[in-house]
């Protein structure tokens, strides 16, 4: 079946501008995380959401980030006001349920770059 | 909350075993031990989880000593195509915060003819 999508999977933007990302994740999975890496870094944690529950948003960098699940399905994660120390990969995953026993599905991202 | 430290690379000719080790002195007693791989522009991918002893499949296996303070993946005659950064992850089912959720630097492993 088809892994977790994410879309644009290069986004160029200009500093102060807004981006918007999107997250398909995988037919029947609950729980969403989205993660940030930068360049020769390891993944850090953002955010991530379990059905109906309120979004985990502890690991998330300042507050122009923030993010959306609709539908229990499709995520966006929208920066405000873009800086350059905002340029990274961000990957998205799902997983049956919520945990860190569950596999997480990673999907192959989306590199933002702010110029 | 369980940190974890692993080398930073490691080089392997082809055809060799690999052991890559990760320490987590804090481990905690509802932890779980989770190694993922990531190639080069692509997302990480699940290889191996256990809890203690030894974990087998079909890609690798997890060493987990009584103690639980550190795990060892070991990769069964590496190929090129095993190149690649090498994660270790602890954490509970009850999943959580930040912290526990942060992959750290991971294991550049460089496998060469």
């Amino acid at each position: 079946g088809a892994g977790v999508s994410q879309s644009p999977s290069n986004k160029v933007t200009e500093k102060g501008k807004d981006v918007e990302l999107r997250c398909d994740p995988i037919s029947g999975h609950t729980a969403l995380y989205w993660y940030r890496q930068s360049l020769g870094q390891g993944l850090e944690f953002l955010i991530y959401f379990q059905g109906n529950s309120a979004p985990d948003k502890s690991g998330l960098p300042s507050d122009r980030f923030s993010a959306e699940r609709t539908g229990g399905s499709v995520s966006t994660l929208t920066i405000q006001r873009t800086q350059q120390e905002d340029s990274a990969v961000y990957l998205c995953a799902s997983s049956l349920d919520r945990g860190m026993t569950d596999t997480q599905y990673f999907g192959p991202g989306t590199r933002l770059t702010v110029l | 909350l369980a940190k974890t430290t692993q080398p930073i690379s490691m080089d392997s000719y082809e055809g060799q075993e690999v052991n890559i080790t990760c320490s987590h002195n804090n481990i905690a007693t509802n932890d779980y031990i989770t190694w993922y791989q990531q190639f080069p522009s692509q997302g990480p991918r699940f290889i191996i989880q256990g809890y203690k002893t030894k974990v087998t499949n079909e890609v690798a296996s997890l060493f987990i000593p009584a103690d639980r303070k550190s795990s060892t993946l070991s990769l069964p005659r590496v190929s090129l195509s095993d190149t690649a950064v090498y994660y270790c992850l602890v954490g509970d089912e009850g999943g959580g915060t930040a912290s526990k959720l942060t992959f750290g630097t991971g294991t550049r492993l460089q496998v060469t003819l």
